[in-house]
């Protein structure tokens, strides 16, 4: 069965410093691996994915990530952050040839001035 | 292309009743996926729809139903409500070139 750890339920950091969200992932197979972003009272948008191409993953928003076979890892960054960014983000990963998504809890991000 | 949309937006039912959602995906997808999000349970997952045919379910009771019709649009279906099915019910739509998943707004069901 797959499953997704994300580390940390709360991230808080300042504007224009990095933010680096944590996600890992249990996978019988090498799976498809997603970020997702949900403002509030709204869906989920898809930040970016990972399907066995480039190991770093460049997304929207100046978001990227990169894939970590050997670390079961797939962690969000971005070298500065915008309130804009104050959000809740979600990782989620997919058995290939399937498009069932199993997501992590969730971490809320929070951007101070 | 228009997004994914999910009527109503809100809805607030007393226990016991049945509830109906609504989901039409983006021209040209034929996946459907539901999923749950509550703050204590996070997002799960419900059931796929592909071509009018259920293809993946989640572990849900059975009060909780689904069905896709020929132009690619869903609907599920809650009966006998229970105070524990408030959520945010999101539906995703997939292309058949793509494993993305694009998500609507959601219907906020509020049971009392």
């Amino acid at each position: 069965a797959q499953s997704v750890t994300q580390l940390g339920s709360h991230v808080s950091v300042s504007e224009g410093a990095l933010v680096l969200l944590r996600c890992n992932y249990s996978s019988s197979v090498p799976p498809y691996l997603f970020w997702y972003v949900q403002y509030p009272n709204q869906g989920l948008q898809l930040l970016l994915k990972y399907t066995s191409a480039a190991t770093l993953v460049k997304g929207i928003n100046g978001f990227e990530a990169e894939f970590k076979k050997s670390e079961t890892s797939f962690h969000l960054t971005k070298p500065s952050a915008h309130m804009s960014d104050a959000a809740e983000y979600f990782c989620a990963v997919s058995d290939r040839g399937y498009s069932t998504l199993t997501f992590g809890k969730g971490t809320m991000l929070l951007v101070s001035p | 292309k228009a997004g994914v949309t999910q009527t109503p937006r809100y809805l607030i039912k007393t226990r016991g009743q049945q509830v109906t959602l609504s989901c039409s995906p983006i021209s040209g997808h034929r996946s459907v996926s539901w999923y749950q999000q509550t703050p204590g349970q996070g997002l799960q997952f419900l059931f796929e729809y592909f071509s009018e045919t259920q293809r993946n379910k989640g572990n849900f009771p059975g009060r909780f139903s689904g069905r896709q019709f020929s132009n690619s649009r869903s609907e599920m279906n809650v009966s006998t409500l229970e105070l524990g099915d408030s959520a945010l019910y999101l539906c995703a739509s997939t292309g058949t070139e793509s494993y993305e998943q694009y998500f609507g707004p959601g219907t906020r069901l509020t049971v009392t």
